[in-house]
């Protein structure tokens, strides 16, 4: 089994790009989770979707950020316009029913 | 879900046992205690979780005491591969997907 795969594994970019990160799950997973980690809020549930449909956004903390998982197999979470405030670490996890989370490898971003 | 308090760090010389002990005082009678831990740049990774009685797998031993306000996680014989931040976190099994990380014990293992 491959894990959570995460693209990309680091991305820089200036203000007010747009930026996407990607997820893929491991197969059979049917949650998945986007998690959002920095030295001072420690790690924080972004958005989590059950069978490709969104739960609970409450973490999202605000309108530039959005997530789609338009199939089991891949999701998003895009930034627009991004804000240095923006820069983390981005991860994504997913589980079977009644199981664990397993989490991928993260996205290091930095806006500048 | 219920709050953790656990130690801010702590040190372990390699080979022996590292026991790391989390408060959950206000833990309810549907929910479990999870551990996981998290090596620098990497993911989260799961540990072990467990309810009342004691469990045991091949990472790791979870000690929940009998009014389960407290449990210890038991790394046996600690390697240096074991420096991570561990985290301790409350939860039921089902119904509520959420985890709630605080800021976990970072554990450092000294050779």
């Amino acid at each position: 089994d491959a894990g959570v795969i995460q693209s990309p594994r680091h991305e820089v970019t200036e203000m007010g790009q747009e930026v996407t990160l990607r997820c893929k799950p491991i197969s059979g997973h049917n949650s998945l989770f986007w998690y959002r980690q920095t030295m001072m809020r420690g790690l924080e549930l972004l958005i989590y979707f059950n069978n490709n449909v969104p739960i609970d956004d409450s973490g999202m903390p605000e309108d530039r950020f959005s997530a789609k998982m338009p199939n089991a197999s891949f999701s998003t979470l895009k930034i627009q316009p991004s804000e240095p405030r923006d820069s983390a670490v981005y991860f994504c996890a997913s589980r079977r029913p009644q199981e664990t989370q397993y989490f991928g490898p993260g996205t290091r971003l930095l806006v500048l | 879900d219920a709050k953790t308090t656990q130690p801010t760090s702590m040190d372990c010389a390699e080979g022996r046992a590292a026991n790391l002990p989390c408060n959950h005082s206000t833990i309810s009678g549907n929910e479990y205690v999870y551990w996981y831990r998290q090596i620098h740049s990497q993911g989260p990774q799961y540990i072990i979780h467990g309810l009342k009685n004691n469990e045991t797998n091949e990472m790791a031993s979870l000690i929940i005491t009998e009014d389960r306000k407290s449990s210890t996680l038991i790394l046996p014989h600690a390697t240096l591969r074991d420096t991570a931040v561990y985290y301790c976190i409350v939860r039921p099994n089902f119904g509520n997907e959420k985890l709630t990380f605080g800021t976990g014990t970072r554990l450092t293992i000294i050779p």
